[in-house]
């Protein structure tokens, strides 16, 4: 059981290089959503997606760009690395229980990055 | 105003102790409620979805308070296994709402 599946798990980044970190699922989750954590903290939304097309910001988009051309894979793009970046990136994906909310959402292990 | 709000701790408990982490959350709306585990830089897994009626797991014990706007976990017997960090997950639409987390830490 895939689940959700993240790659890669580690990257090391110069300032200014661009890279992106992809994210599949293999559950048909119509969501799927980005998070950054930064050691000691919370997880922070960066972009989501409730189905192939359609993507939103969350509560820190700013130096990232998201695309859903599929159910299935949700890539994150970092054009301009910076140092502020540097964070653990989480892709989630869930369902929907029509007016009942979500369901849970399921991780991927996470792609830890610095950019140096 | 935060979308939901945890004491971070940490907690230090023996073993065989019984704990408790409440978490309270602003937007009435919300529908879907979730506690996560989350290790040492791991990614979040899901603990229990948390009920109206109430649920519990095991050792788990999960309770919704609408009126109030908190959602609580009692672990009752508590292992070291169970050191982590409890995440409350409150959903009020397409977003789910991340607390900063309770770190828990038993003590042999």
């Amino acid at each position: 059981n895939a689940g959700v599946t993240q790659t890669p798990k580690f990257r090391i980044l110069k300032i200014g290089q661009s890279m992106t970190l992809q994210c599949t699922q293999d559950m048909n989750h119509n969501y799927m959503y980005w998070y950054r954590q930064d050691p000691g903290m919370g997880l922070k939304l960066i972009y989501y997606s409730v189905g192939a097309g359609i993507t939103d910001k969350g509560e820190v988009p700013n130096g990232y760009n998201v695309s859903r051309s599929t159910t299935e894979d949700f890539p994150l793009r970092l054009e301009l690395a910076a140092p502020s970046q540097t964070s653990v990136y989480f892709c989630a994906s869930s369902s929907v229980l029509g007016t009942k909310g979500n369901q849970p959402q399921h991780f991927g292990d996470g792609t830890r990055l610095s950019i140096l | 105003r935060k979308e939901v709000e945890q004491d971070p701790g940490p907690f230090n408990v023996p073993e065989g102790a019984t704990v408790a982490f409440n978490c309270t959350y602003s937007n009435s709306a919300s529908q879907s409620f979730f506690w996560y585990r989350q290790d040492c830089r791991k990614e979040p897994k899901l603990l229990m979805s948390v009920y109206s009626s109430g649920n519990e797991d095991g050792r788990f014990t999960a309770q919704l308070n609408r009126a109030s706007q908190y959602i609580s976990l009692l672990i009752r017997d508590s292992k070291l296994s169970d050191s982590a960090t409890y995440l409350c997950v409150v959903n009020p639409g397409n977003q789910f709402y991340f607390g900063t987390g309770t770190s828990l830490t038993v003590i042999p």
